[in-house]
């Protein structure tokens, strides 16, 4: 079984519709991010947690919104989604080390906003 | 500000060549390098990572990388490129003085296609 695992894998949806993209990780890491693929971009940092009580906007925030559940779920939400959201959308985690430790991803979510 | 520098949009190498990924960086302090690789349909995966030591680190596939602090780079290298290899990569860096977010930069990546 994947230890970083996502879902939907793709999704299609309107303008103005609400989309919740889920992570769920079995490697019991306390670090969780979220991320977007853009061709040309690399990956930027959408928001990132640290314990469940614990939230941060990375450097694309804007329009988006997270949740932490539990220790091993990290969900990500588009309150009223935009066609410049269309990307694809990956979940990591990471062992709370010094900052040396690398991450761990999800397969992706494909989304397009129609 | 953390940056990464990927020059090199896609590298052409053929198979048995050996191969280079270049990579630049830019921190405040001192950085912490990795590179992942990205195959089809697939989230990236860990290949190497430089926290500290020996300027050459050597990671998974056969993958090598050599940390260059004067140049500021860290290109990544293979010996033998397999058509298994291709792929699209991705350097990072991490600063350790700014650790209070564990944030870690990824360049645009790089696309290799090794030709049989």
């Amino acid at each position: 079984d994947a230890d970083v695992t996502q879902t939907p894998r793709n999704r299609i949806t309107k303008t103005g519709k609400r989309i919740m993209l889920e992570c769920s990780q079995t490697k019991g890491h306390d670090r969780m991010y979220w991320y977007r693929q853009d061709p040309g971009l690399g990956l930027r940092l959408i928001y990132y947690s640290f314990d469940v009580k614990d939230i941060n906007k990375g450097e694309i925030s804007d329009g988006y919104s997270v949740s932490r559940q539990a220790q091993a779920k990290f969900s990500l939400s588009l309150e009223s989604a935009i066609p410049n959201q269309t990307a694809l959308y990956f979940c990591a985690t990471a062992s709370p080390g010094q900052g040396a430790d690398e991450q761990f991803f999800g397969p992706g979510t494909r989304l397009t906003v129609l | 500000a953390q940056s990464v520098a990927q020059p090199e949009d896609q590298v052409n190498v053929a198979e048995g060549n050996p191969l280079t990924v270049k990579c630049t960086y830019s921190v405040s302090g001192n950085p912490y390098l990795f590179w992942y690789v990205q195959y089809p349909n697939r989230g990236l995966q860990f290949l190497l990572k430089y926290i500290t030591g020996d300027n050459l680190v050597k990671g998974s596939y056969g993958f090598e990388a050599e940390f260059n602090k004067s140049q500021t780079s860290f290109h990544l290298k293979k010996p033998s490129a397999l058509v298994s290899d291709s792929a699209l990569y991705f350097c990072a860096v991490r600063d350790v003085q700014n650790t209070g977010g564990f944030k870690t930069i990824f360049g645009a990546g790089t696309r290799l296609f090794v030709k049989a």
